[in-house]
């Protein structure tokens, strides 16, 4: 089955400091993928959604400079949290589309960010 | 715009008996899909089961089955003969095509579910 991973899985960083995390799909392309935050105890919040070789469309009140999204190829997807802060800390989810199997998403299993 | 409700915070059910969790979803669209994924404490989401709007018959995977009543637009699951394995937060979801394949998931906001041994 179509199988995205995430890097890191746990990240611990200072405040001020950038944070890269990566999404890839490793046995399908994927034009679009999807970023999620979600905070303890509650649902998914789509932050952005990453078009390979385009912009990323940012949801409504998603800093776009602070967060962000970089889809260069077919498989990756990354998503730099710059200057980041104790309140960035959360749990970040990306999903991928499988162009192959009915454009059907798949998740990646997160990486958790505590800044300190 | 369309809504996702999961009115039940938390659920709890003792292990082989069944459970059902409730969803309601807002939508002027006449073909949709509906979702139920499962996340447990590995925080990995796992698509449980699967509804086509247009379908009349309810979709069952194994233990799992659906209740989809689209006049009323609810869309509940049913987990039959528990097992501890299945102790996690499940969210409902919409989508306008098949794997979520129209924009993004619109998810509710998850029912913590407990299998009591």
């Amino acid at each position: 089955g179509a199988v995205v991973s995430q890097h890191p899985s746990w990240v611990i960083c200072k405040s001020g400091t950038s944070v890269k995390i990566e999404c890839r799909s490793l046995d399908f392309q994927a034009t679009t993928m999807f970023w999620y935050r979600q905070f303890p105890k509650q649902s998914l919040m789509l932050m952005a959604t990453s078009n390979e070789g385009s912009k990323a469309t940012y949801e409504q009140g998603v800093e776009k400079d602070k967060f962000l999204i970089n889809h260069a190829s077919l498989t990756l997807s990354t998503l730099t949290v710059t200057s980041a802060h104790p309140e960035d800390s959360s749990f970040y989810i990306c999903s991928a589309r499988d162009s192959s199997s009915y454009n059907e998403q798949f998740f990646g299993p997160g990486t958790r960010l505590t800044v300190l | 715009a369309q809504t996702v409700t999961q009115s039940q915070p938390e659920m709890s059910v003792q292990e082989a008996e069944t459970v059902t969790l409730s969803c309601t979803y807002d939508t002027s669209e006449s073909d949709y899909y509906l979702f139920w994924y499962k996340q447990p404490p590995s925080r990995q989401m796992i698509l449980v089961i699967r509804q086509e709007a247009y379908k009349q018959q309810n979709a069952t995977e194994n233990r799992f089955s659906v209740n989809f009543q689209k006049a009323a637009k609810s869309f509940s699951l049913k987990i039959s003969d528990s097992q501890l394995g299945d102790a996690a937060m499940y969210f409902c979801a919409y989508n306008l095509g098949y794997g979520g394949s129209q924009g993004n998931l619109i998810f509710g906001k998850g029912t913590k579910l407990s299998v009591k041994p």
